[in-house]
């Protein structure tokens, strides 16, 4: 059991270029979701995968978000056209299958993106 | 919708001391999970504690308890005889009951201990 790992730590970017972030979650671990957290705040949902089902996106990830779990393994956060103000921590946290309210996330340490 | 309410945005204590973190939360659901995380400046969120909504007792893990008041809907993380390596984020989380839910995490104490 290595955890759930990013990849980047850190990106400084552009505005409007594009960024691709990558989690690989804990291997038996099928639920897979993406929070992001800017300064002084908690961490706020975008989206989760069940395998490679995308089963909830939140309002927060506009248009210009995408995620993918193709294999239901890895998976990726895209942002295209990146603006200043989705400068945050990106979160990536997993979790098994067990349908208990006790099922705990297991987070990675994150993505820092900074759009200058 | 769920809320939780962190209304302690920077706490001190004293080395070996004991701490009281505050957290209210908002739910009309009978059934739900209350969560403790840590997040160190490394980034990292670590799970510290969880009380279920039916748990009769308050749940402890070594020097973490969780002080749970229903009626009250407060959930206060203590942590007894702190240690320097205890500064840093703390979030509290809640999930409701019912195969898939998201966690919702209120906005955080920042926790220092001074030597």
């Amino acid at each position: 059991d290595t955890g759930v790992s990013q990849d980047p730590r850190h990106k400084i970017t552009k505005r409007g270029q594009n960024v691709t972030f990558r989690c690989d979650p804990i291997s038996e671990h099928n639920r897979l979701y993406w929070y992001r957290q800017t300064l002084g705040q908690g961490p706020e949902f975008l989206t989760y995968f069940q395998n490679e089902a995308q089963l909830e996106k939140s309002r927060l990830l506009s248009d210009r978000f995408s995620a993918e779990r193709p294999k239901g393994s890895f998976s990726t956060l895209e942002i295209q056209r990146t603006e200043q103000g989705d400068s945050a921590m990106y979160l990536c946290a997993s979790s098994p299958t067990t349908g208990a309210t006790n099922e705990k996330l297991f987070f990675g340490s994150g993505t820092q993106l900074s759009v200058l | 919708a769920q809320k939780i309410t962190q209304t302690q945005p920077g706490m001190f204590v004293q080395e070996k001391e004991a701490v009281t973190l505050d957290c209210t939360y908002d739910t009309s659901d009978q059934s739900y999970g209350l969560f403790w995380y840590k997040q160190p400046s490394s980034g990292e969120m670590i799970f510290l504690i969880y009380q279920g909504s039916y748990d009769e007792q308050n749940a402890t893990e070594g020097r973490y308890s969780l002080n749970f008041q229903k009626a009250r809907k407060s959930a206060n993380l203590v942590i007894s005889a702190s240690q320097l390596g205890d500064s840093a984020m703390y979030f509290c989380a809640m999930r409701r009951t019912g195969g898939y839910q998201k966690v919702t995490f209120g906005t955080g104490t920042k926790l220092q201990v001074i030597p």
